[in-house]
């Protein structure tokens, strides 16, 4: 099993949109949850960062984190042809160490 | 946010040729760098934990004498490919976490493609 499990897509949804994307994770130690956006052919992009269990919201984004259940999800409401993109979940255990990465979720956003 | 500034964005070289990729933080000083190897559809993969001072960490599987790190400063480091063959062809990304007030979060570069003929 891989530390980190995120389904690949490709996901197609229309504008305007609810999005859910989805991690799961095996390593009970991780405690630091992040989401990236990407680009083609572009670094990752830092779109939340939660700490520890709970939500969090900026924005039409809204990051959720279940320790217990060792499952984070990512919520984009509204969603926008500009929301087309690659969405990697990472996390990591300890302050200052590497990033686990998901594999990523392909999004399409249609006008 | 901070900057990470990596250069250059798209190299072509001859098998056998070394290239050196350049990882700057523009507004921080950072201890540690990640150098991080992405190929098409796939996640990124880290190779090595590059520390300022220091020699860098490799993963396992990543050859240190083909995929050389040095990190002289606190706001360079640079990854050299060495001798380079059409298989390390591939999307090399750095990243960079600001000293121990910000370690958790990291800061990516905008890529470098490498494509070896």
């Amino acid at each position: 099993q891989k530390e980190v499990e995120q389904d690949p897509g490709p996901l197609s949804v229309p504008e305007g949109a609810i999005v859910s994307l989805n991690c799961t994770y095996s390593n009970s130690a991780f405690q630091y949850f992040m989401w990236y956006r990407q680009y083609s052919r572009k670094g990752p992009e830092l779109l939340m960062y939660t700490y520890s269990s709970g939500n969090k919201e900026d924005g039409r984004f809204t990051a959720q984190v279940d320790k217990s259940s060792k499952y984070i999800s990512l919520f984009i409401r509204d969603s926008q042809p500009s929301d087309s993109a690659t969405y990697l979940c990472a996390m990591r255990a300890q302050a200052g160490t590497a990033l686990i990465f998901g594999k990523g979720t392909t999004l399409s956003v249609s006008s | 946010g901070a900057v990470v500034s990596q250069h250059p964005s798209w190299v072509i070289c001859k098998s056998g040729t070394s290239v050196k990729i350049e990882c700057r933080s523009l507004d921080f000083q950072a201890t540690t760098m990640f150098w991080y190897r992405q190929f098409p559809k796939q996640s990124l993969m880290l190779m090595a934990t590059s520390n300022e001072g220091s020699k860098a960490t490799y993963e396992q599987g990543v050859e240190k004498d083909k995929f050389l790190i040095n990190h002289a400063s606190l706001t360079l480091s640079t990854l050299t490919v060495t001798s380079a063959h059409p298989e390390d062809s591939s999307f090399y990304i750095c990243s960079a976490s600001p000293g121990l007030a910000g370690t958790n979060i990291q800061y990516f570069g905008a890529g470098t493609r490498l494509s070896v003929l």
